[in-house]
């Protein structure tokens, strides 16, 4: 059981560049989220998808995309970076239809945008 | 909306002192309520959580927290510290709705001194 998986660990690009931060979960969890963690200010939700086929905006949206792609896989993606967006992405995961309100958290990617 | 603050961004502590670091919490519904803490370089580890029930909750590692309605306030301590709790810890407030997103606190950087 891996959990919440992310690739890549680590990730340098230029301004302007695009990528696509993938997650995935072998918990059967229908809820998946994006947070993104920057000193002092904890973290903050970028976007989240309460089931499969479904996706909202979080408290800090601009300049990302997101595609739930199965009920296991929810990518983040930066279609033109920018530096503000230099931080490090957390995906997580929970079972929301139940009792177990805790989210599960990978491990974290690390995005350095020069 | 929902808010989380915790006092005091960094709190220094002696090993075997008590360890307190403080989060008041604002929402419009009972609240469900969380501790994670976060090691270097490493993804957010739950260490307790209040939804429902006794107000005062027991976690991993020897911490625990009350729930204090009236003062809308989830503290967590832990009696003795040890150097191994050195790590930024953070609290949080989740929503009710389809979606179990989390509102964060800016974070406590705990330091254990020898």
């Amino acid at each position: 059981n891996a959990g919440v998986t992310q690739t890549p660990k680590f990730q340098v690009l230029k301004t302007g560049q695009s990528m696509t931060l993938q997650c995935a979960q072998d918990m059967n969890h229908n809820s998946m989220y994006w947070y993104r963690q920057d000193p002092g200010m904890g973290l903050r939700l970028i976007y989240y998808s309460a089931s499969e086929g479904t996706t909202d905006k979080g408290e800090v949206p601009n300049g990302y995309n997101v595609s739930r792609l199965n009920k296991r896989e929810f990518s983040l993606r930066l279609e033109s970076a920018a530096p503000s967006q230099t931080s490090v992405y957390f995906c997580a995961s929970n079972d929301a239809r139940g009792w177990d309100y805790e989210q599960y958290f990978g491990p974290g990617t690390r995005l350095t945008v020069t | 909306a929902q808010s989380v603050t915790q006092l005091g961004s960094h709190v220094s502590v002696s090993e075997g002192a008590l360890v307190l670091l403080r989060c008041n919490y604002s929402s419009s519904v009972p609240p469900y309520l969380f501790w994670y803490v976060q090691y270097p370089n490493q993804g957010l580890q739950l260490l307790l959580k209040y939804t429902t029930g006794a107000t005062l909750v027991k976690g991993i590692n020897g911490f625990e927290a009350e729930f204090k309605k009236s003062e809308t306030s989830f503290h967590l301590t832990k009696p003795s510290a040890h150097m191994s709790d050195a790590a930024e810890y953070f609290c949080a407030v989740s929503g009710t709705g389809s979606a179990r997103q989390l509102t964060f606190g800016s974070g406590t950087q705990l330091t254990v001194l020898p």
